[in-house]
């Protein structure tokens, strides 16, 4: 069973939807939960981070933890073309710098005008 | 803004030739990452790197990969006989362990490697 899945897509969605992503894990020790988005040829770029169960908003951001079902979502409201990426979920055992990070495998994201 | 820079953007070798790839990490940073990523596959993590010793690398970061910083800006990562399976985008990253999130990681443009 792989430590990190998410589903790679591609998601097409029209401009102003809600967008919903996911990722599931089966390390219980991951504590730490981030979201990258990655635009083509470009490096991944933080949205979120959290670290405990619950919702975490950031404008049009919100991050989901369920640390019992080892589920983590982001939901992206009123979604623009410029949302158009790969998303990225990552999960870190410790807050300690110099941990590694673990990555899913990416959902490509199509936000149609 | 500051960001991670990395060169060069694209690299192509030999098979068994060494490569050096360089990044220069946000200034005031002082744990520093390689990841790489396999076309079509997830960013896979390679190693850390703080206070001129490795912190943790992964079971890809075998002996024929090597890091250094040779000096105060910059940050390498040396494959010394490279094969065909190297062929990867690699990327830098930097964390600054007094920041405001300690360990929000930040990535470079990355360099794609083409091993011929």
């Amino acid at each position: 069973q792989k430590e990190v899945e998410q589903d790679p897509g591609p998601l097409s969605v029209p401009e102003g939807a809600i967008v919903s992503l996911n990722c599931t894990y089966s390390n219980s020790a991951f504590q730490y939960f981030m979201w990258y988005r990655q635009y083509s040829r470009k490096g991944p770029e933080l949205l979120m981070y959290t670290y405990s169960s619950g919702n975490k908003e950031d404008g049009r951001f919100t991050a989901q933890v369920d640390k019992s079902s080892k589920y983590i979502s982001l939901f992206i409201r009123d979604s623009q073309p410029s949302d158009s990426a790969t998303y990225l979920c990552a999960m870190s055992a410790t807050e300690t710098s110099g941990s590694r990070l673990t990555f899913g495998e990416g959902t490509q994201l199509t936000v149609n005008p | 803004e500051p960001e991670v820079t990395q060169t060069p953007s694209h690299q192509v070798t030999q098979m068994g030739q060494e490569v050096i790839l360089r990044c220069v990490p946000i200034s005031n940073h002082l744990y520093f990452y390689w990841y790489r990523q396999i076309l079509g596959q997830k960013v896979e993590f390679l190693v850390s790197f703080y206070n001129n010793e490795i912190s943790e690398k992964s079971e890809i970061f075998d002996d024929q990969f090597s890091v250094e910083r040779p000096d105060g800006s910059n940050f390498t990562l040396k494959i010394r006989s490279t094969k065909l399976e190297d062929s990867a985008m690699y990327f830098c990253a930097s964390s600054d362990p007094n920041g405001r999130t300690t360990d929000t990681q930040y990535f470079g443009p990355g360099t794609r490697l083409t091993v011929l």
